[in-house]
This record gives structure tokens, sequence and C-alpha cells, in this order.
């Protein structure tokens, strides 16, 4: 039978303000993270990552914020702008395994309004 | 330019049909996958190989078969077992160095049943 698509979080913020994007996570063996944007019609590309021995990394404009405690994940853009609009997306890696064998979140939808 | 390069873009198959989707890389990149995408939903892993000539399942391997002759190219055979093969297909590699991890995406094949 033909398959129902799930409604995925969005997040709709005006040019400038700062988004944060929210993920929880299932595996707490997982010890690597990472953080893709994909545009419609696009292949995900990737934006952060983070290891578990970390709680915080920083890129430009962005950040991943990690706490193991919780399983919780989030990402955090400065000075948002109309061309971050994507679908994000986390994913999550368990140590020992190959590091392409990503177990993806289902994303959210970020809109910027000028 | 080196990338990952999917083809076709878009592909259409009657029911009963096999089809194959085409990737190949120049970035001599050891380890390379195959995602499957639906509406509203994350990538999910269908094989992956880690060095020519040898591959494995991922999470939804049935209906699907790869194979890995060359280093540069794996491609995707969506055979007429798999139940609901429309979908966004999307092929990655990875390098097998140490301290990068990271999984390059090509720009995807989107496949229609009719």
């Amino acid at each position: 039978g033909e398959s129902v698509g799930l409604h995925l979080p969005t997040l709709s913020v005006q040019e400038g303000d700062n988004s944060i994007i929210n993920c929880a996570y299932s595996n707490s063996a997982s010890d690597y993270f990472i953080w893709y944007k994909q545009e419609s019609g696009k292949g995900p590309q990737f934006i952060i990552d983070i290891r578990s021995n970390m709680d915080k990394r920083q890129g430009q404009r962005v950040t991943v914020l990690l706490n193991k405690t919780v399983k919780h994940l989030s990402l955090q853009i400065a000075a948002t702008q109309p061309g971050d609009s994507a679908v994000y997306f986390c994913a999550e890696n368990v140590g020992g395994t190959s590091y392409g064998k990503l177990t993806f979140g289902q994303g959210t939808i970020l809109t910027v309004h000028p | 330019d080196g990338g990952i390069t999917q083809s076709p873009k878009y592909l259409f198959r009657k029911e009963g049909q096999n089809v194959t989707l085409s990737c190949e890389q120049n970035l001599n990149h050891d380890a390379m996958y195959w995602y499957r995408q639906d509406p509203g939903q994350g990538l999910r892993l269908i094989y992956y190989s880690q060095i020519v000539n040898d591959f494995q399942k991922g999470d939804i391997a049935e209906g699907y078969s790869v194979s890995r002759e060359k280093k540069e190219s794996f491609p995707l055979t969506v055979t007429s077992a798999q139940k609901n093969p429309t979908a966004f297909y999307l092929c990655a590699s990875l390098t097998g160095r140490s301290g990068a991890n990271v999984l390059t995406f090509g720009a995807g094949s989107r496949l229609t049943v009719l």
C-alpha cells in the first residue's frame, strides 16, 4: 500500500534571528553526531559534527550542543538568512562501526522570512 | 571538480521491471553508501561497501542489489522484489582515512513506479 509521509517539525524565523533546531537521539552507544542541511531536490550537505567527548562545537554561524545525559542534540544558527531555509537532519553513528552508517532523524523544516 | 555523480536524476519504471541507478565518485574515497529517502522521513541505509569487491546490507536491503567492481563506481539495482520502490535515492562516499568521517552525498535519483 502507499506509505503516508510524516509531518515534519517546522521552525519559522525572521531573517537575522537566531534559530535553534533540536534533535533527540536514540542510541546511548552513539559517539559521533552530525548535522546535515538538505535543500529541495538535492542531496544533504554537511554542516557540522561533534564527537561524544565534547559538549559543544562551533563553526561559522553554527554551534552544535550535545547533552549525553538526556540524549539531546541541538543546532544553533546565528543571524539566520533566507538561504538557510531547508530541511535539517541530525544523524548519529555508533562507535566501532563504519562511520558512514548513520541513523538519521526525520528532519526539521526551517523557513526564514525576509 | 571532485564529487559524486548520480544518474539518472529522474527515472520512471513500470511494475515488475528492474532498474539500475548509477553512482560514480572521483574523490578517491574508499567507502560508498546507498540511502533511501521517503517524503517526510530521514534517510535509511540500503547497502554499503567499504572496499572494492565487498559490500554489506544496511537496514532495508530487501529488494535491492549492488556491486562494487571499481573503487569509483557503486551501482544500485532496484529489483521487482522491492514492494514500494518509489523514493529518492542518495549515494554517498566516505574516505577511510582517520579523522575524515564526513559523508559526501550526490544530488540524488528520484525513482517513480508507474
